[in-house]
């Protein structure tokens, strides 16, 4: 158990459609990361939070968004869903302010499903 | 943009057979990060490695990580069954500040 958890394990959702994910970093960890895993493009990161602010940017589709609450908490975003945007999405956090050398702990994912 | 080349991408051994999992990229990291992922849950950590010719043991599993930091090694000795799963190799640092840059996973499969 990583102490990173997430909500809700599966997603099954229709085109369209707008779901939020939502994750829990391990208790200290300042910085939260969201991840996107699908069979073709593997893991790719999307963004990452720091305290509340925004620190880092991937490839992260405008429509997606998120947002990091002063618990610590962190939400993830997706609208107009379609049908490419099923994938596995996978929080992380890691404490010291996302330093490179921080080492980044991985919750469960959320495995979303577009119908 | 950075880059990591992971290999092989599939691997199937018997157990008791040795391998390597090799990750390149032509981008120095400031350090690498080794997981391993079972179907379904999220990637686990192995270990980190900060220092250009480091190298770190875990039980059967050597960590090697090069000496200019662009390339690192994953050594698994008699492999058992229960080693079966993706491994995946990270990179932090760089101009990556932050996020981990993943390679593609490299899936073992260990044959009773």
């Amino acid at each position: 158990d990583s102490g990173v958890t997430q909500t809700p394990k599966h997603l099954i959702t229709a085109t369209g459609q707008r779901v939020t994910l939502r994750c829990s970093p391990r208790s200290g960890d300042l910085s939260v990361y969201w991840y996107q895993q699908s069979l073709d493009q593997g893991l790719q990161f999307l963004i990452q939070y720091y305290n509340g602010e925004e620190r880092a940017k991937g490839n992260i589709l405008e429509r997606f968004s998120a947002q990091q609450f002063p618990d610590l908490h962190s939400e993830l975003n997706l609208s107009s869903l379609e049908l490419g945007d099923s994938a596995l999405y996978f929080c992380a956090s890691s404490g010291r302010g996302g330093a490179v050398r921080d080492t980044q702990y991985f919750g469960p994912g959320t495995r979303l499903t577009v119908l | 943009t950075q880059l990591l080349e992971q290999s092989p991408q599939f691997l199937s051994i018997q157990e008791g057979e040795n391998l390597t999992v090799y990750c390149n990229s032509s981008s120095v990291f400031s350090s690498l990060q080794w997981y391993r992922q079972e179907p379904g849950e999220g990637p686990v950590l192995l270990v980190t490695v900060v220092t250009g010719g480091e190298v770190k043991k875990l039980k059967r599993l050597t960590f090697q990580f090069g000496d200019a930091r662009k390339d690192s090694s994953l050594h698994i000795t008699a492999a058992q069954p229960g080693d079966t799963g993706l491994y995946l190799c990270a990179g932090a640092g760089g101009t990556s500040y932050g996020k981990l840059t993943f390679g593609q996973g490299t899936i073992l499969t260990v044959h009773p």
